[in-house]
């Protein structure tokens, strides 16, 4: 089945302690994604990478690092989480073929208390 | 800075009626305009899409209209079911260079279909 799987979750952390959010697909996508979703702000962009070796930042990239080193993963880090990072994320991806359509995982609610 | 606004942010409307969703944006540069579903617990998923050369897409019980002098689009989901409950988000892209899109998201309707 085609899909993009995030690992953990949820997850309740202490601010300052590093954590990794995990996001892997399995459709050969060269464009990964990572959004956050806060109750009436919407879907915002962290970062995306086009592929292999190759990221940038989107619209709320503060305190937030990504990695793609392999093609099907895409990795968002907090070094240093803080509260206002608590919030419900997304990883997606799409071929860069073709705009039509992003495959999203099933999120990773993170608090950081 | 909101690029694409949604109204309303939640919606209640009976089984069997017309659910009408609003977005309204300012870049005339946009030139991709999809609908966005998601269901409790899951991610996004892309519902229905148009293109400024046209003024309505049909697609089973979803229609997008969109107005491009207005700059204003709107999802109408006919013959309202419970299992359309969901919420939606619209959103609209232009072209970056080497394939790559800049997708602006409105900030998501909350709609439940009530019995």
């Amino acid at each position: 089945e085609a899909q993009v799987t995030q690992n953990p979750r949820y997850l309740i952390t202490v601010t300052g302690k590093k954590l990794t959010v995990t996001c892997s697909q399995n459709m050969n996508h060269e464009y990964m994604s990572w959004y956050r979703q806060d109750p009436g702000l919407g879907l915002r962009q962290i970062y995306y990478s086009m592929n292999v070796e190759v990221t940038d930042k989107g619209d709320v990239p503060e305190g937030y690092k990504v990695s793609r080193k392999e093609k099907r993963n895409f990795p968002l880090i907090l070094e240093s989480p803080s509260p206002n990072q608590t919030s419900l994320y997304f990883c997606a991806s799409r071929s860069t073929g073709t705009i039509y359509g992003y495959t999203f995982g099933s999120g990773t609610r993170l608090t950081v208390v | 800075q909101q690029q694409v606004k949604q109204s309303p942010q939640s919606l209640i409307v009976q089984k069997g009626g017309i659910s009408i969703i609003n977005c309204a944006y300012e870049n005339t540069a946009f030139d991709y305009f999809p609908w966005y579903q998601q269901f409790p617990g899951k991610g996004p998923a892309l519902l229905i899409a148009i293109r400024p050369d046209v003024s309505e897409k049909k697609e089973g019980r979803f229609t997008i209209s969109f107005n491009k002098s207005a700059k204003q689009f709107s999802l109408h989901i006919m013959d309202s079911q419970p299992g359309d409950s969901a919420t939606y988000f619209c959103a609209a892209s232009y072209p970056l260079n080497f394939g790559n899109e800049k997708l602006t998201f409105g900030t998501g309707t909350r709609l439940t279909i009530i019995p």
